[in-house]
């Protein structure tokens, strides 16, 4: 079955700094790579998502990279600010998938430094 | 509702008892999913429900596990004889196509004694 492996675990960085999360996953044939943000005590929340057809995607100061042939995809925030602090979860649905379920991987904790 | 909502927000309970956890989705949206999240961990799929029906019961851990969805609303997931390795946060969401994007509930956060 599909795998994601996510890195780094934990990552700090200064407020208005980059900072960049990288997802591997297993199965060749996953054709969606959603990204969540968690907010302590909250559920995820989608802050943006690529499909396979699809190399990059931008919205505002988050973009998403998608390597096919590598098969890992990433998650870059730029101009960082505190409150962008939270976990990060990319997952991938695989293909075929008709229940839309997700595999995720195992988070990342963000912290920008004010 | 504006979002999807769950109950109870956190639930203490002693080995072998039975839980209820209930899920309220986004009205109309047919597809709703439950997730299990241990500390520190991603989430772990564990049944998809399209419309009342559950084509997908793949990742429940044990026959200790059931869920249910009722008027294609509102859903609840069951935990028989709680073992302390059931402890997580069960997060459910809904969504209004079947490969659509999900929104989360805010979980119930499930502590077996």
């Amino acid at each position: 079955g599909e795998n994601v492996e996510q890195h780094p675990s934990t990552l700090s960085v200064q407020e208005g700094d980059s900072a960049v999360i990288k997802c591997t996953y297993s199965d060749s044939a996953s054709n969606y790579f959603p990204w969540y943000k968690q907010e302590l005590g909250k559920g995820p929340q989608l802050i943006i998502d690529i499909r396979s057809n699809v190399g990059e995607k931008k919205d505002q100061r988050i973009a998403v990279t998608l390597n096919k042939t590598a098969k890992h995809f990433s998650l870059h925030i730029t101009e960082t600010q505190p409150e962008d602090s939270a976990v990060y979860f990319c997952a991938a649905r695989p293909f075929p998938s008709n229940t839309g379920k997700l595999i995720f991987g195992q988070g990342t904790t963000l912290q920008v430094k004010p | 509702g504006a979002g999807v909502s769950q109950s109870p927000s956190n639930k203490v309970t002693e080995k072998g008892k039975d839980v209820e956890l209930r899920c309220d989705p986004i009205s109309g949206h047919t597809a709703l999913y439950w997730y299990r999240q241990r500390l520190g961990q991603g989430l772990e799929f564990l049944i998809y429900f399209q419309g009342n029906s559950a084509p997908d019961k793949s990742g429940l851990p044990s026959d200790r596990f059931s869920a249910e969805r009722t008027g294609e609303s509102v859903s609840t997931l069951t935990i028989q004889r709680t073992q302390q390795e059931d402890s997580a946060v069960y997060l459910c969401a809904s969504s209004s196509q079947v490969l659509g994007t999900g929104f989360f509930g805010p979980g119930t956060r499930l502590t077996v004694l």
